[in-house]
């Protein structure tokens, strides 16, 4: 089975300032890593995704994830946030075959508040 | 435009009613999935189907029920069964890749 801790349920910072919201994972088998953003009232997008390869993913709007196999973890990161960047932020996980379930697990959940 | 559309966006229902909420996707995707949202638990996954006329309960199915008649089709029932229904409902449908999955946009359901 798997399990997705995200350990910040909350996170304020000052616009322009670096963020790091944090992700780990427990999982036997290997697995697919998400970030996905949720905005209010809204469903959720995709942010970014880890399949395999490099290890450091990259979105278009500037987020950044590094998948750090002993560690487990898949930080989420950006050097410079935006006001527009206030939305909760879920870490997911999911196994790489269709027979598996196929089902992402999810964490938590982050809540990012940009501050001007 | 491919998609996955939830119906209704909102809902009210009286307690010991049963509520139906509705999740269409045009994605072609095998995989559907009905996730439950509360206020600082993350999504909770109660229903899954991977394939037509076959689905599986995830970590909170009881009070719940589904269905999967067609492959673009996943409704949800909640029924009178299920203790504490206010909550904010989401849907996904995965390829069979599992490198992405799509959502809808949500029904916020609320008892009163």
């Amino acid at each position: 089975a798997q399990s997705v801790t995200q350990l910040d349920s909350q996170v304020p910072v000052f616009e322009e300032a670096p963020v790091e919201l944090r992700c780990n994972y427990s999982s036997s088998v290997s697995v697919y890593l998400f970030w996905y953003v949720q905005y209010p009232n809204q469903g959720l997008q995709l942010l970014l995704k880890y399949l395999s390869g490099s290890t450091l993913v990259e979105s278009i709007n500037g987020f950044e994830a590094e998948f750090n196999k002993s560690q487990t973890s898949f930080h989420l990161r950006k050097p410079s946030v935006h006001i527009s960047d206030t939305a909760e932020y879920f870490c997911a996980v999911s196994p790489p075959t269709y027979n598996q379930g196929g089902k992402l697990i999810f964490g938590q959940g982050t809540e990012l508040s940009v501050k001007p | 435009d491919g998609g996955i559309t939830q119906s209704p966006k909102y809902l009210f229902r009286k307690e010991g009613q049963n509520v139906t909420l509705s999740c269409e996707q045009n994605l072609n995707h095998d995989a559907m999935y009905w996730y439950r949202q509360d206020p600082g638990q993350g999504l909770r996954l109660i229903y899954y189907s991977q394939i037509v006329n076959d689905f599986q309960k995830g970590d909170i199915a009881e009070g719940y029920s589904v269905s999967r008649e067609k492959k673009e089709s996943f409704p949800l029932t909640v029924t009178s069964a299920q203790k504490n229904p206010t909550a904010f409902y989401l849907c996904a449908s995965m390829g069979r890749m599992n490198t992405e999955a799509f959502f809808g946009q949500g029904t916020r359901l609320t008892v009163v």
